[in-house]
């Protein structure tokens, strides 16, 4: 089965600082999402990418997509302490049932922004 | 507008016992998922539901697991006789459509304990 993988596990930066974070999958998808955790939390939905898409953004956050590497990237600038979080990204493919949809998510990512 | 709510938030059974989580999806939304998330990892597709359907359930363990989302009411993940392995956090998401461009909006999570 398809699992996407995030890369580093774990950064940590200064605040103020750029924080890259890259994420890897295997099969073809229809979009990805890049979801933030705090520790103990639910999950909070950041920005989604087509795959007709190359590159996003949203305030502080700017998303890549590369389909023909099958590769993605969430660059957080100007990071603040706020930000400390883990980092998901999540490829949406069809499921098993007619009209199914899920998101299959990688281990993710552990941000620490030091202030 | 509230959010994705589940009850309770936290969970702690003993072993042989059965566990009931909630799931109140967001106003207007007819689709949802449920997740697992076993600590350091990322989330697993467990099953898809809409309206009085199961529509995918290829992420569910065959046996002791069941989902269902009745016309009126949460949707409700049961686990019956539960053991020390199914200790996670379990999350539950909405979508207005279940589309492949749809957002999924999480709620806040069940963490099980199983002692």
């Amino acid at each position: 089965s398809q699992q996407g993988e995030e890369d580093p596990q774990a950064l940590s930066i200064q605040e103020g600082e750029n924080a890259t974070m890259n994420c890897s999958y295997k099969t073809s998808i229809n979009n990805l999402q890049w979801y933030r955790q705090n520790s103990g939390r639910g999950l909070v939905h950041l920005i989604l990418i087509r795959s007709n898409e190359r590159e996003k953004h949203s305030g502080r956050l700017r998303v890549t997509l590369d389909t023909s590497k099958k590769s993605s990237s969430l660059l957080i600038t100007a990071s603040r302490a706020a930000d400390t979080a883990s980092y998901f990204c999540a490829t949406g493919t069809r499921g098993s049932g007619a009209g199914s949809y899920q998101l299959t998510f990688g281990k993710g990512t552990k941000l620490s922004v030091i202030p | 507008n509230a959010g994705v709510m589940q009850n309770p938030r936290h969970l702690v059974r003993r072993r042989g016992q059965e566990a009931r989580l909630r799931c109140s999806p967001m106003k207007g939304h007819s689709h949802v998922y449920w997740y697992r998330q076993l600590p350091e990892e990322g989330l697993k597709f467990m099953v898809y539901l809409q309206k009085e359907n199961i529509i995918d359930e290829s992420g569910m363990p065959k046996e002791r697991f069941s989902a269902e989302f009745p016309k009126e009411g949460p949707s409700i993940l049961r686990i019956q006789q539960v053991v020390r392995g199914d200790s996670a956090a379990y999350f539950c998401a909405s979508s207005p459509s279940g589309g492949s461009t749809d957002t999924q909006y999480f709620g806040p999570g069940t963490r099980l304990t199983v002692l």
